[in-house]
């Protein structure tokens, strides 16, 4: 069955280091991916798309990066802030199919 | 003001009650979605609608109904609600033609069915 798999468990990480969170995917051949971030009671809001044909995308402090020969997706927070705390979803699209999420991976960063 | 309103934001109700979610955006996207949102599930689509006369189900529809009343407004509906309905709500909408535009949501109705 298709599967979207994100770190279920908080990765704590200390101000100004790199983040790293990583979306795995199996059985999909996905034309692109997506990642959001969400904070508490509140809506998602979109950060970053990168195609199938990509091998990075960058903005700002933030770089996705896409295998599709692993199924994998890391998304890097660069010199993290205590603001960068929330949870972060990826979410995939296969191509003539709707946006399917990942369960999300909740980032703390400590100051 | 929020380009996507979600009301109510907050509703307990009680099993086999019908409860009516709303959803209403300025933006002037045509594609408007329902998802339901589980601790550890991620975000799961219930219906969808790519403009005012059409009308999708998702992954998750059995239990539930939805109205396009206008294109800026879609209600989802739970005609006899039961606790396992119990979720955090999201309405979104999307610009149009092309699927792999992003979402944008609204702030989440948490009901709590009894």
């Amino acid at each position: 069955s298709q599967k979207i798999e994100q770190n279920s468990e908080a990765l704590n990480i200390q101000e100004g280091k790199t983040a790293t969170l990583t979306c795995n995917y199996t059985n999909y051949s996905p034309a692109y991916l997506q990642w959001y971030r969400q904070d508490p009671g509140r809506g998602p809001v979109f950060l970053l798309l990168i195609r199938e044909n990509e091998k990075e995308k960058r903005k700002e402090r933030l770089k996705v990066t896409f295998d599709t020969t692993l199924k994998q997706s890391l998304f890097h927070i660069t010199a993290s802030q205590p603001a960068d705390s929330a949870t972060y979803l990826c979410a995939l699209v296969a191509a003539g199919n709707m946006l399917t999420f990942g369960g999300g991976t909740r980032l703390m960063v400590k100051p | 003001d929020a380009d996507v309103t979600q009301t109510p934001r907050n509703r307990i109700t009680k099993t086999g009650k019908r409860i009516m979610l709303e959803c209403s955006q300025t933006k002037g996207h045509d594609r408007m979605y329902w998802y339901r949102q589980d601790p550890g599930l991620g975000l799961r689509l219930i219906y969808y609608s790519f403009d005012v006369k059409d009308i999708n189900k998702g992954e998750i529809s059995d239990g539930y109904s939805v109205s396009r009343q206008a294109q800026a407004k879609f209600s989802l509906s739970l005609e006899s609600a039961i606790p396992n309905q119990t979720a955090l709500y999201f309405c979104a909408t999307s610009p149009g033609a092309a699927t792999n535009e992003k979402l944008f949501f609204g702030s989440g109705t948490q009901l709590s069915v009894l």
